[in-house]
């Protein structure tokens, strides 16, 4: 069964505080993993894709790491702007499935 | 500037049939991949529907398979959804995205999407 899985699916933090995401595939997806930004009333944002390249123009806090079934995407400093909904997703092959999301808030 | 402008949505009963329309401008449509999106109320973003540049592969979410079409007119620059027996569940904005390449599939840039809404 093809699945993406986040944990958590909520989170509070610190302005400044470093925030890991945790995305898991299933079947392996070798690197074709993207990350989005979404935050209410706007259109989503590519912020990494190929697990671990970041999107042009997007703040160099924002980092992804993983291959195979295990993905993270880090927050260095979380700040302000941060605060919205961020989604994992495959792009190995068919369905192109998106993970639950995980919502960033500041604490 | 690269833009999408998502129309065609509404109000619709169950059963019934609605077609999305997305508009492409600053960039050439045939070689690039695009695909819909959706976001129900309250609910997170899922993947509906997707299509390669040519029009040639098409792909489909389990929860649409043979209810909905996606096509494309790569001479009007334009994504199409054609969407029947709507049902309460497909309530939701939907996004059309372009894909990277005529058949990479993540997305970048999208639109801000139109509203659908499945109601007797």
């Amino acid at each position: 069964d093809i699945q993406m899985t986040q944990s958590p699916s909520s989170l509070s933090a610190s302005v400044g505080d470093r925030v890991t995401i945790t995305c898991r595939a299933s079947p392996d997806i070798g690197t074709y993993v993207a990350w989005y930004q979404h935050k209410p009333g706007t259109l989503p944002k590519l912020l990494i894709y190929a697990a671990s390249t970041l999107q042009s123009g997007v703040p160099s806090r924002f980092s992804g790491s993983g291959s195979g079934t295990d993905f993270t995407l880090t927050i260095s400093s979380l700040q302000p702007e941060d605060v919205a909904t961020y989604y994992c997703q495959r792009y190995s092959s068919a369905p192109f499935t998106f993970g639950p999301g995980t919502k960033v808030d500041i604490k | 500037e690269v833009q999408l402008l998502e129309s065609g949505g509404g109000l619709v009963q169950p059963g019934g049939s609605l077609r999305l329309s997305c508009a492409a401008s600053g960039f050439t449509l045939s070689t690039y991949a695009m695909s819909w999106v959706r976001q129900a109320p309250g609910k997170g973003l899922e993947w509906v529907s997707a299509i390669s540049g040519s029009g040639a592969a098409t792909y489909y979410a389990d929860s649409v398979r043979g209810r909905f079409t996606v096509s494309r007119d790569n001479s009007k620059d334009t994504l199409y959804l054609q969407m029947n027996s709507l049902r309460a569940e497909d309530t939701a904005l939907y996004f059309c995205a372009r894909g990277q390449g005529r058949t990479t599939y993540f997305f970048d840039p999208w639109g801000l999407g139109t509203l659908v809404t499945v109601s007797s």
